[in-house]
């Protein structure tokens, strides 16, 4: 059970270059979760998912865009990468039903656009 | 809407000292509470949570008791260790927020030998 894993674990770019991030969680929860965390501060939700299918906005989805095309996937896409995208990025999955909707974390992906 | 806040970082401490780190919030109906860990290069992983007033999460040591009259989960420890130095994240999950975790902006504690 490898709970909430994320691939690349660190990526550079270049400013205009476009990549994927890939989650993945064998939990079989319903959400998934996109946060991005900058140096000393505290996670901001860029989009999340409610199930199969669907996605919504978070707090910053400007420049991001993502899918679920399975439940067990949640990729977070940078079309045109920005040096103000530079950050670490984590994942995270939960199961609605009962309180307390408590989220698992992946390890984190750190990006650097130069 | 619904809000955490925690006291600023960073707190230092000497080792076997008592840890107390700040948290209230803000929400409507009754929110699930929350304290994640953040270790050097990691992730975030739970530490504890409480679901209900007088709710007594603990986990490694660490306590934090659900206070609804002042609207608080304050995080304690007895005697940190350096081996908790690390950043810690208070979160609330409330139907206000359509059950998102709301976070505290995190502290980081350093413990020294």
């Amino acid at each position: 059970n490898a709970g909430v894993t994320q691939t690349p674990k660190f990526r550079v770019l270049k400013t205009g270059q476009s990549m994927t991030l890939l989650c993945a969680q064998d939990m079989n929860h319903e959400y998934m979760y996109w946060y991005r965390q900058d140096p000393g501060m505290g996670l901001r939700l860029i989009h999340y998912s409610v199930g199969e299918g669907t996605t919504a906005k978070g707090e910053v989805p400007d420049g991001y865009n993502v899918s679920r095309l399975k439940k067990q996937n949640f990729l977070l896409g940078l079309e045109s990468a920005a040096p103000s995208q530079t950050s670490v990025y984590f994942c995270a999955s939960s199961q609605p039903g009962n309180p307390p909707y408590e989220q698992y974390f992946g390890p984190g992906t750190r990006l650097t656009v130069t | 809407g619904d809000s955490v806040t925690q006291m600023e970082g960073p707190v230092t401490l000497s080792e076997e000292a008592f840890l107390t780190i700040n948290c209230t919030y803000t929400a409507t109906g009754y929110p699930s509470l929350f304290w994640y860990v953040q270790y050097p290069g990691e992730g975030l992983q739970l530490l504890l949570k409480a679901t209900k007033a007088d709710d007594k999460g603990s986990n490694k040591g660490f306590e934090a008791t659900y206070r609804k009259e002042t609207t608080s989960f304050h995080l304690e420890k007895g005697s940190v260790q350096v081996s908790d130095s690390a950043v810690y994240f208070c979160a609330l999950s409330a139907f206000g927020s359509n059950y998102q975790l709301i976070w505290g902006a995190g502290t980081k504690l350093i413990i020294k030998p």
